[in-house]
């Protein structure tokens, strides 16, 4: 079942920080976040398990709430490179196909 | 550098021929692959997973018998489009879990660089 992200889309001036929320209505085993440009494949950015741990990768983190089925992506001190569509991927406890919401569209500006 | 391959990057078709592309594990076995469909400005929706060694996984509403799937090897998995149509085109995106290499626990998916298919 696709995930639920918010919002559908955010323009941020350059070193703004910005959040994405991805909500499931199943429980989840895990939440994938990736990053895709225009005409391109989308790019793994992290994972996150059960157990509410939050993750990093440079100035990009996420959290992971396991009751509340939610994982929100944070983006601080956005850069122009950023800039693109943001996919949570969703695993519930039955295998490893990822169900992925809708995206969320992120300009960085100058 | 690029772990999954998919090829070709482009094709364009007429209408009722067969467009077959494939996806392949450039340093790892994949005994399982995903395949995604795009259209325009929307998300990735996974079609079916392919199984080495055995059938296709299709998800509900996609035509097993109009996308083929063949995963003959460990590292390559085959979606052959048969008797496309203007509507089957889109951005096809192969991905592998990459179980040797896993991520706190997990297998990140490694996507091929898609195949564009218009179908005229």
């Amino acid at each position: 079942q696709q995930p639920v992200q918010s919002p559908q889309a955010v323009i941020l001036r350059e070193g703004e920080d910005a959040v994405i929320n991805c909500s499931s209505s199943k429980a989840l085993y895990s939440v994938h976040w990736y990053r895709q440009k225009h005409g391109e494949a989308p790019v793994f950015l992290m994972i996150l398990l059960k157990g509410g741990e939050q993750m990093r990768h440079e100035k990009i983190s996420a959290s992971f709430n396991e009751k509340k089925q939610q994982s929100s992506l944070y983006l601080t001190a956005s850069q122009l490179s950023y800039s693109g569509t943001y996919f949570c991927g969703t695993e519930g406890d039955s295998g490893y196909a990822l169900n992925f919401g809708k995206g969320t569209s992120l300009l960085v500006t100058p | 550098g690029a772990v999954v391959s998919q090829h070709p990057s482009r094709v364009i078709c007429k209408s009722g021929t067969s467009v077959k592309i494939e996806c392949r594990s450039l340093d790892f076995q994949a005994t399982t692959m995903f395949w995604y469909r795009q259209f325009p400005k929307q998300s990735l929706m996974l079609m079916a997973t392919s199984n080495e060694g055995s059938k296709a996984t299709y998800e509900q509403g996609v035509e097993k018998d109009k996308f083929l799937i063949n995963h003959a090897s460990l590292t390559l998995s085959t979606l052959t489009v048969t008797s496309a149509h203007p509507e089957d085109s889109s951005f096809y995106i192969c991905s592998a879990p990459r179980s040797d290499v896993p991520v706190f626990g997990d297998s990140p998916l490694h996507f091929g660089n898609g195949t564009r298919l218009t179908v005229t």
